[in-house]
């Protein structure tokens, strides 16, 4: 049962609007999560993260909003950019603070176009 | 870039065999993991280890074992590999209280 689910598999925007990925999770013990860019042939990039004691983390052209209520979480991308266009993966753990290193739960990606 | 390697990058072999693939780090992380990317199924954990020797199950285990015998290496085998198993595999690394870092995966066909 997929406990973190991007329900969206692409999106498409025009350069320097904006791009809005959206995540959903059901697990109520997760605290802590996080955004990854993938470019095709490469490993997954660490991108922004949050954790559950804040509702919006910012990075640049990188927002992420924490909705703990409605269990989701977004990321905004502003002005989006061609560079911008690779797959997106929301990630959930919960808590940081175990010896056992935290089994980190993926959702299936969003897959970002950024047309010039 | 966080120094993992993984090897090899790319493999094909035949159903039945034993497979072995070997993620290697140079940042003296305490965490490491093994994923599978498939399509409609995103990242997926297999194994994950906190320590040497130190090792845990993710939610796809089965048909894997691993095993850490030093820091730098965590190596991921399949005894006995099946059409099931092909797949794009990643590596990651952890520091305490920080995001995972992945390789630049491995490619397995079974054939």
């Amino acid at each position: 049962d997929q406990q973190v689910k991007q329900n969206s598999p692409s999106l498409s925007v025009q350069e320097g609007r904006i791009s809005i990925l959206n995540c959903d999770y059901t697990n109520s013990m997760f605290d802590y999560f996080l955004w990854y860019k993938k470019y095709p042939a490469e490993g997954p990039t660490f991108l922004i993260s949050i954790s559950s004691i804040k509702d919006k983390n910012e990075d640049g052209r990188f927002t992420v909003f924490l909705n703990k209520s409605a269990k989701h979480l977004s990321l905004h991308i502003v002005p989006s950019q061609p560079g911008d266009s690779a797959v997106y993966f929301c990630a959930a753990s919960a808590s940081l603070l175990t010896n056992t290193g935290n089994q980190f739960y993926f959702g299936t990606g969003t897959s970002l176009t950024v047309i010039p | 870039d966080a120094g993992i390697t993984q090897s090899p990058r790319h493999k094909v072999t035949e159903t039945g065999t034993p497979v072995t693939l070997r993620c290697h780090q140079t940042e003296n992380h305490r965490y490491m993991y093994w994923y599978r990317q498939d399509p409609g199924h995103g990242l997926r954990l297999i194994h994950y280890s906190y320590g040497v020797k130190d090792t845990d199950k993710g939610e796809v285990s089965d048909g894997y074992s691993v095993s850490r015998s030093k820091t730098e290496d965590f190596l991921l085998t399949l005894e006995s590999a099946t059409s099931s198993q092909t797949s794009v595999y990643f590596c990651a690394i952890r520091d305490s209280n920080q995001p995972q870092h992945f390789g630049d995966g491995t490619r397995l066909s079974i054939l």
